[in-house]
């Protein structure tokens, strides 16, 4: 398996909603990381976890409540967002965490399409 | 501050052509670089790496360059194909740090 997985594919919530963004690898890799990505721009780092830990977090606001169950699993809960929060959420993994000592790619999963209306 | 850059938001060839996608750095700590291709409705795709001690590297019909004096990365695709149509983006990580850095990616279209 060589994939990482993300669910659901699409998403509509209203702003008073409490909802999930779920995504699993199983390639035994230790770093995970969540992105936010607006149409035509480069994918937004928001989170990274580091061997189950929160390593980063890029000044998210607390609407966005990032989970890691294992090693596998990483979820992203959501609660009270706004409709400038509509994006493509994109998981990725990598063997590693990225430092000096390491270099190695970061896989992205398909994304969630969240709509908030 | 830290910002990836590319010299082109759009970049249209002919089926069979060769192609070459540009993206500059300021960061001179950066030491890793990666190219990812997005296609519509799909996640960033890896295409090919590099680290800062080479300025070459090679894969399938893909070549990246990388020139540390100018502070420039360039992806290379050689014998186009329609499904090379894509969002192609440049990545870098700096020395020690935990994340990889995007840069605004320049959208390919591939002429019939």
């Amino acid at each position: 398996d060589t994939e990482v997985t993300q669910t659901p594919k699409h998403l509509v919530m209203g702003m008073t909603n409490k909802k999930s963004l779920k995504c699993e690898q199983h390639m035994g890799h230790r770093a995970m990381y969540w992105y936010k990505q607006k149409a035509k721009k480069p994918p937004e780092l928001m989170f990274v976890y580091s061997y189950e830990k929160l390593s980063i977090n890029e000044s998210v606001p607390s609407r966005f409540s990032p989970e890691c169950p294992n090693s596998s699993l990483l979820n992203l809960h959501l609660h009270a967002l706004q409709p400038e929060d509509s994006a493509l959420y994109l998981c990725a993994s990598s063997q590693e965490p990225l430092s000096a000592l390491s270099y190695n790619e970061q896989f992205f999963g398909p994304g969630t399409r969240l709509t908030v209306l | 501050g830290e910002s990836v850059g590319l010299h082109l938001p759009t970049l249209s060839v002919q089926e069979g052509d060769n192609s070459i996608i540009n993206c500059a750095y300021s960061n001179s700590a950066s030491d890793y670089f990666i190219w990812y291709k997005q296609e519509s409705g799909k996640g960033p795709q890896f295409i090919i790496d590099i680290r800062s001690n080479m300025d070459k590297r090679q894969g399938q019909r893909v070549t990246v360059l990388l020139n540390k004096t100018v502070k420039h990365l360039s992806l290379q695709i050689a014998a186009t194909q329609p499904g090379d149509s894509a969002v192609y983006f440049c990545a870098e990580n700096g020395r020690g740090a935990q994340k990889l850095v995007f840069g605004q990616g320049t959208r390919l279209t591939i002429n019939p």
